[in-house]
């Protein structure tokens, strides 16, 4: 079965700085690798996905992602952090068995202090 | 605007209930997914639809029913089977392929009463 590991519950980041969020993924084949963002009691909203071709990923929000293969990561990244991304970040891998679905990790809170 | 539906937002259940909770879509997806958010515990998968009429239990499908009569609608019944259903659930839609996001409802946050 097709899983991913995000190994902190939390990242403190400052505001200007630049933040990293880690995933680490097992997967049989190809991976296809995706980050969600969710805001306090909303759903969770598709930021990026890795398919295949270039390793660095670009998505919303001035987000991107590092696809590493030899080291099985998928870690989130942004140059410069804003209070605004303080919220609750998942990494997920597709998976099929008889069907196509989601598994997602267990979530990584990020606090970006001003 | 496309989207996905849930309703109500809020739910109090008594103890022996069955609810249920409604997810619409007009995305013209597929696939339609429940999740359960657990603090802490990431999302669970309940139940998957792929096509109309058709529906696979995911991780913890115990408790819980769907069905899937028309594209559109995925309700999800949380029956007094169901030990503690206090939780936030969410409703996805998908096209069904593997390289294809998620596209998430608003959730529904269910309390036992």
């Amino acid at each position: 079965a097709q899983s991913v590991a995000q190994p902190e519950d939390q990242v403190n980041v400052a505001e200007g700085n630049p933040l990293t969020v880690k995933c680490t993924y097992s997967v049989s084949g190809n991976p296809y690798l995706f980050w969600y963002v969710q805001y306090p009691n909303r759903g969770l909203q598709f930021l990026l996905k890795y398919i295949t071709g270039d390793n660095l990923v670009k998505g919303s929000y001035g987000f991107e992602a590092e696809f590493n293969k030899s080291q099985t990561s998928f870690h989130l990244k942004k140059p410069s952090a804003l209070v605004s991304d303080s919220a609750l970040y998942f990494c997920a891998v597709r998976e099929w068995t008889g069907g196509f679905k989601t598994i997602f990790g267990a979530g990584t809170r990020l606090f970006v202090k001003a | 605007d496309g989207g996905i539906t849930q309703s109500p937002k809020y739910l109090f259940r008594k103890e022996g209930q069955n609810v249920t909770l409604s997810c619409e879509q007009n995305l013209n997806h597929d696939a339609m997914y429940w999740y359960r958010q657990d603090p802490g515990q990431g999302l669970r998968l309940i139940y998957y639809s792929q096509i109309v009429n058709d529906f696979q239990k995911g991780d913890i499908a115990e408790g819980y029913s769907v069905s899937r009569e028309k594209k559109e609608s995925f309700p999800l019944t949380v029956t007094s089977a169901q030990k503690n259903p206090t939780a936030f659930y969410l409703c996805a839609s998908s096209i069904p392929d593997r390289n294809t996001e998620a596209f998430f409802g608003q959730g529904t946050r269910l309390t036992v009463v």
